[in-house]
């Protein structure tokens, strides 16, 4: 069935190190593909997306191509803060309706 | 304008009982999604809502039920509550469910089963 892997948490970097979320998707159609970021106590906020073959979505210094060939949709930062401390989860959208398919989430912590 | 609300924040329910939980969507969106987080399982769709019809839905068992309202509001039911259905129960709402439509979250409601 359709579904949605991440790379296995928790991440811990230093700030200003580069950052890299794998993940990688399976889906019997052509989804939009979305990063979503949770901080603690929080609901889930849009980070970026891209819905076609290629497309780049961007915000806030993340970023993430859409590479259908591998099935793959890597969030990079070049240089994460404290701030960025949170849980990012990967998701697909396949159809009109609004369900959404996460992956298991990432937790990443960013130390001083 | 205002973001997804989801009451109550906290809930504390005893095996057995009901609960009902309410979201209300961003004005002007018409889809309505429920989603149940819990740390093993992850997220989970339950179900989804667009002018008052369900339109889609999870892999849940009839005790979980939802409607929508006329004005897009949301309520989702748990019946005969389980120790398992603690969770966290997040509400998103988008204007028309669009494939690349963003969906935005309320801060959910953390319903805790003893």
């Amino acid at each position: 069935g359709d579904s949605v892997t991440q790379m296995e948490g928790p991440v811990t970097l230093s700030e200003e190190a580069f950052l890299t979320i794998n993940c990688t998707y399976t889906a019997t159609g052509y989804p939009s593909l979305f990063w979503y970021v949770q901080y603690p106590g929080e609901g889930l906020q849009l980070l970026l997306k891209a819905t076609k073959a290629d497309d780049k979505g961007s915000n806030k210094g993340f970023e993430a191509t859409y590479r259908k060939e591998t099935t793959s949709f890597h969030l990079e930062k070049g240089s994460v803060q404290v701030s960025d401390s949170a849980v990012y989860f990967c998701a697909l959208r396949l159809n009109q309706g609004g369900k959404l398919i996460f992956g298991q989430g990432t937790e990443l912590s960013v130390k001083p | 304008k205002a973001g997804v609300t989801q009451t109550p924040r906290y809930l504390i329910k005893t095996r057995g009982q009901q609960v009902t939980l309410s979201c209300s969507p961003i004005s002007g969106h018409r889809s309505v999604s429920w989603y149940q987080q819990t740390p093993g399982q992850g997220l989970q769709f339950l179900f989804e809502y667009f002018s008052e019809t369900q339109r889609n839905k999870g892999n849940f068992p009839g005790r979980f039920s939802g409607r929508q309202f006329s004005n897009s509001r949301s309520e989702m039911n748990v019946s005969t509550l389980e120790l398992g259905d603690s969770a966290l129960y997040l509400c998103a709402s988008s204007f028309g469910g669009a494939l690349n439509t963003e969906a935005f979250f309320g801060q959910g409601t953390r319903l805790t089963v003893v």
